[in-house]
């Protein structure tokens, strides 16, 4: 079974300060992760993803994640927050080597980041 | 431009109806799913199309069916066996079979049941 933990539900953070997201995930085999935004009453965005490949992964709007398999963790930084990236962040996992489950996602429970001027 | 749809974006209806929400991509993608949303949670999977005219039930759903008769439309009835219909509602897609690939969202159905 594969399960998501966003350690924090509410980060605030000044603008041009850096942002830090934490997500621990489990799973069984060897996992696919991803980092997804929300803002308010709209569909995910895809930030970025890591698949196997660099374990530091780049994304849109200045996000980068670092897969850390030792401590199973996947947290999200940015340097510099603007405004914009005001949001709700969701982290998933899916397990790529169990076929059975073809391409299901398990979401996190989400952090919500408030930027303050 | 390739996306998804969903409509409407707001939805009222009474309590004891059906209703039907709406979701079209062309991005030509074979899988498609349902989620729901409620405040503060993450999303929940309830049902998902991997193929034409099959689907799979998610984990939550109960009170939920669907129909998969062409590979860009997957639309989601929420039935009255629904007991806490009121959420918002997103479809997703992605190419499919068994590697796994990242979804792209739709902007999403706010329903209300009152």
């Amino acid at each position: 079974a594969q399960s998501v933990t966003q350690l924090d539900s509410h980060v605030s953070v000044s603008e041009g300060t850096p942002v830090l997201l934490r997500c621990n995930y489990s799973s069984s085999y060897s996992p696919s992760l991803f980092w997804y935004v929300q803002h308010p009453n709209k569909g995910l965005q895809l930030l970025l993803k890591y698949t196997s490949a660099a374990t530091l992964v780049k994304g849109i709007n200045g996000f980068e994640a670092e897969f850390k398999k030792s401590e199973t963790s996947f947290h999200l930084t940015k340097p510099s927050a603007h405004m914009s990236d005001a949001a709700e962040y969701f982290c998933v996992v899916s397990d790529r080597m169990i076929k059975a489950a073809g391409n299901k996602l398990t979401f996190g429970g989400g952090t919500r980041v408030l930027v303050k001027p | 431009d390739g996306g998804i749809t969903q409509s409407p974006k707001y939805l009222f209806r009474k309590e004891g109806q059906n209703v039907t929400l709406s979701c079209e991509q062309n991005l030509n993608h074979d899988a498609m799913y349902w989620y729901r949303q409620d405040p503060g949670q993450g999303l929940r999977l309830i049902y998902y199309s991997q193929i034409v005219n099959d689907f799979q039930k998610g984990d939550i759903a109960e009170g939920y069916s669907v129909s998969r008769e062409k590979k860009e439309s997957f639309p989601l009835t929420v039935t009255s066996a629904q007991k806490n219909p009121t959420a918002f509602y997103l479809c997703a897609s992605s190419i499919g079979g068994t590697s796994v690939y990242e979804q792209y969202f739709g902007p999403g159905t706010r329903l209300t049941v009152t």
